[in-house]
């Protein structure tokens, strides 16, 4: 299976910030990445798939890059609503796997 | 507007067996594929199975192969997970989720609310 590993695991940052979380394939997966926010008790939610697609109603301040094995989720302004969860997620092969999550957090 | 809304969840004795269901409403279920994803209580999100829009192809982790079992019946716009053998590593929240793509699955873009699975 191929592992994920995102970093860091949780993030201090405060509002107004641009934040960067790193995400790693262990193996080449393309562009069949995609980044998904959980809030506590909620299901995710879709925020960027094929590596830089802005899914349908997410705000611009997202955004993502990278392929291959190394890819970044970029948040450009943080806002109150945006501390929280956030998990990547290889579709390149299955099993299909997600990264350990980072946590952000407010400063 | 698209739903998804699971069911089935509970309590369960190690070795039992549970049947989750996921009602899909709002779009055309027949044409997407599917998929189970888990996440115990604290921890991060395990993706469990896939199924096509047909039923024909079907994936499973390897931690749930030989003891879950994924169908769906379009006629009914309804995806099962039917879990049998369970331990108590089993223990978690049960979403099913929709396949963005129609013809790339993988990322998911609609999930339900998930029910609790509880093995003890």
């Amino acid at each position: 299976a191929i592992r994920m590993t995102q970093s860091p695991s949780s993030f201090s940052a405060s509002t107004g910030d641009r934040v960067t979380i790193t995400c790693r394939a262990s193996q080449g997966i393309s562009s069949y990445l995609a980044w998904y926010q959980q809030k506590p008790g909620k299901a995710p939610k879709l925020l960027i798939y094929a590596a830089s697609t802005l899914q349908s109603g997410v705000p611009s301040r997202f955004s993502g890059s990278g392929s291959g094995t190394d890819f970044t989720l970029t948040i450009s302004c943080l806002q109150s609503e945006d501390f929280t969860t956030y998990y990547c997620q290889q579709y390149y092969s299955y099993p299909y796997t997600f990264g350990q999550g980072t946590k952000l957090e407010i400063k | 507007e698209v739903q998804l809304v699971e069911s089935g969840g509970g309590l369960v004795q190690p070795g039992g067996s549970l049947r989750l269901s996921c009602a899909a409403s709002g779009f055309t279920f027949s044409s997407y594929s599917m998929d189970w994803v888990r996440q115990a209580p604290g921890k991060g999100l395990e993706w469990v199975s896939y199924i096509s829009s047909s039923g024909s192809t079907i994936y499973y982790a390897d931690s749930v192969k030989g003891r879950f079992t994924v169908s769906r019946d379009n006629a009914k716009n309804s995806l099962y997970l039917q879990m049998n053998s369970l331990r108590a590593e089993d223990t978690a929240v049960y979403y099913c989720a929709r396949d963005r793509n129609i013809a790339v699955a993988g990322s998911f873009d609609y999930w339900g609310q998930g029910t609790l699975v509880t093995v003890s």
